[in-house]
This record gives structure tokens, sequence and C-alpha cells, in this order.
């Protein structure tokens, strides 16, 4: 059984460019959430994704969005990069109806330059 | 979410059981106390959960106290691959995860 995966496992930009992270959760869950993850800080709740709707979202500007497709798997998207986007930006996956029992991929290291 | 409090880092002996305790004391009734923990370079890794009742897994085993304002995680028999940051969590039941410094777990020989 997989567990969540993530594409790309790195990525390299500059600033002012776009990216797309994408998202597959782990076999049976229906519920998707993103987190980003500074260099020596735990992660922060960007948004979660159920039904293909945006359910939650933390403090993060519009220049942060995403997607969930119908088969559950999700993208995150960033406009307008920034040097400060540069970070570890995690995917995990649960049941909407235990979504604190969460599982992790192993996330995606964004560089902007 | 309720605030919860870890003291930064903590070693322990390989083969010793490791205590890890968080403080929750603003925690409301209908809210469970979630542990996971992240290894150096992966994404953060489930553990235990618990409302108020003691609970074990092949993992660890989660101590709630009576008052429900803290809570113990131990590790049995800790071994290197268990150095890792652990975060005790106690999310409003709306599946949003504040994680906060926790507790750096330092296992040595």
């Amino acid at each position: 059984d997989a567990g969540v995966t993530q594409s790309p496992t790195h990525l390299i930009k500059t600033r002012g460019q776009q990216v797309t992270l994408r998202c597959s959760p782990k076999s049976g869950h229906d519920t998707v959430s993103w987190y980003q993850q500074a260099l020596g800080q735990g992660p922060q709740f960007i948004f979660q994704y159920y039904e293909e709707e945006e359910r939650q979202r933390g403090n993060f500007p519009d220049r942060f969005s995403g997607h969930q497709f119908p088969n559950y798997s999700s993208e995150l998207n960033v406009n307008a990069l920034l040097l400060g986007d540069s970070a570890l930006y995690l995917c995990a996956s649960s049941l909407y109806t235990t979504q604190e029992t969460q599982y992790f991929g192993p996330g995606t290291r964004l560089l902007v330059l | 979410d309720a605030k919860t409090t870890q003291p930064p880092s903590m070693d322990c002996a390989e083969g010793r059981a490791a205590n890890l305790p968080c403080n929750h004391s603003t925690i409301s009734g209908n809210e469970y106390v979630y542990w996971y923990r992240q290894i150096h370079s992966q994404g953060p890794q489930y553990i235990i959960h618990g409302l108020k009742n003691n609970e074990t897994n092949e993992m660890a085993s989660l101590i709630i106290t009576e008052d429900r304002k803290s809570s113990t995680l131990i590790l049995p028999h800790a071994t290197l691959r268990d150095t890792a940051v652990y975060y005790c969590i106690a999310p409003s039941n709306t599946g949003k995860l504040i994680f906060g410094q926790g507790t750096t777990l330092q296992v040595k020989p």
C-alpha cells in the first residue's frame, strides 16, 4: 500500500515565477492538507481540501492556491514567488472523519533564488 | 487549538524508556491530544492520540493526567532511530495541526 507521495522532490525557481507541487494521498484517504516548513521551524498549515473544495485555510496570502481532483490527489500552486517562499512543502492525507490523524509525504523542497 | 508547552530538548540512553512531557492546561473537554514526530529531513509521522484514557500502540504509550492538563509520551525502549523532534498537538477538532517547536529527543548509545 503506497503511502503519501509528492513530486517533485526538489525544485529551484527564481523570484516572480510560479510553481506547482503535486500530492497523491494514501490509498483510501479523501482529505489533503498542505503545510510549509521553513528551516528550523515546525510545519505551518496552509490549507485543507475535501470533496474538491478548500475547507480551511491558514494565514497564507492568496498567492498560495490549491486544487483537489476527483481521485483525491491535490496540487499546491504558488504565484509570484518570493525568496521567503523557500521551504519544505509537506502534503498530508487523512480521512475527513478522523482528520487530525494525518499521514505526511516526504515533502518537496523549494528553493527560490 | 489549545496551547501546548514542551521542553525544547531531552536526552535518553539507548534501550531506556524515553518520557516526553507536554502541558496543555487550556485543553477543552472534547479535544484530543496528538503526538507526531519528525525525523531529520523527513515528513512528520503520526504516533498516537488520546482523549482521557491511557493509550498504547506498537510505537508508544500515551499517559494523560486525570485533569487532562498534561500528558506524557513514552517510548519504552528507545533506539537511535527514535532521535527526532516530537510534537504534542491539541487540535480543536478542525483537522488543522498547529506545530510548535516540539521537543528534540536525542537518543545516545
